[in-house]
């Protein structure tokens, strides 16, 4: 499976867009990229996942490199409820089963 | 809340002792996992549930842990004979059969002394 790289933190203003990069330059063409995060003392959250096209919800947008080297996931306005631990994890099949998190990214929301 | 339960929330043992944990996933998911979360890391796959087979184990789940989902509804995840190094939270997640998101529990967070 694909390694991700993650910067350990990152601040962003509230209200603000939150931009987290991925790095998974070894993904091949069958692993897709998954987003979770986990607020503190709770267990993880689904965010969002893609292929190769780009990926919007409710929650976020996610965006791949057309090489599929890097993806960024994007909160479109922070919140404070939006401080977490963000995990970009790559695995083959769009249902995969073992999640390897990771340390993910350290989000802090600043008032 | 999610819809996945976990019990207990908290356990404290003195070490070698056994402890057993309990997930129910929500009702209609067939796909059971156990992750176990160490301080400062990420989830860390432990054991897979379909149904009731349990179909893949992570080298991490030693001769001490033994998982079963006996009715493919809820689970249990015992540890026989704790160690300091068990001290963890454990986590249980479910997914339905063709659905891509896993959806966790709150967790139980086990303390050996």
């Amino acid at each position: 499976d694909a390694k991700t790289t993650q910067p350990t933190s990152m601040d962003c203003a509230e209200g603000r867009a939150a931009n987290l990069p991925c790095n998974h330059s070894t993904i091949s063409g069958n692993e897709y990229v998954y987003w979770y995060r986990q607020i503190h003392s709770q267990g993880p959250q689904y965010i969002i996942h893609g292929l190769k096209n780009n990926e919007t919800n409710e929650m976020a947008s996610l965006i791949i490199t057309e090489d599929r080297k890097s993806s960024t996931l994007i909160l479109p306005h922070a919140t404070l409820r939006d401080t977490a631990v963000y995990y970009c994890i790559v695995r083959v099949g769009s249902g995969a089963n073992n999640l390897f998190f990771g340390t993910g990214t350290r989000l802090t929301v600043i008032p | 809340d999610t819809g996945v339960s976990q019990d207990p929330r908290h356990k404290i043992t003195k070490r070698g002792q056994n402890v057993t944990f309990r997930c129910d996933p929500i009702s209609e998911h067939n796909r059971l996992y156990w992750y176990r979360q160490t301080l400062g890391q990420g989830p860390e796959f432990l054991t897979y549930f379909q149904n009731e087979a349990q179909l893949e184990k992570s080298r991490l789940l030693s001769d001490r842990f033994s998982a079963e989902r006996p009715k493919g509804s809820f689970s249990t995840l015992e540890i026989q004979r704790t160690e300091q190094g068990d001290s963890a939270m454990y986590l249980c997640a479910s997914r339905p059969g063709q659905g891509y998101e896993q959806y966790f529990g709150p967790g139980t967070r086990l303390t050996v002394t």
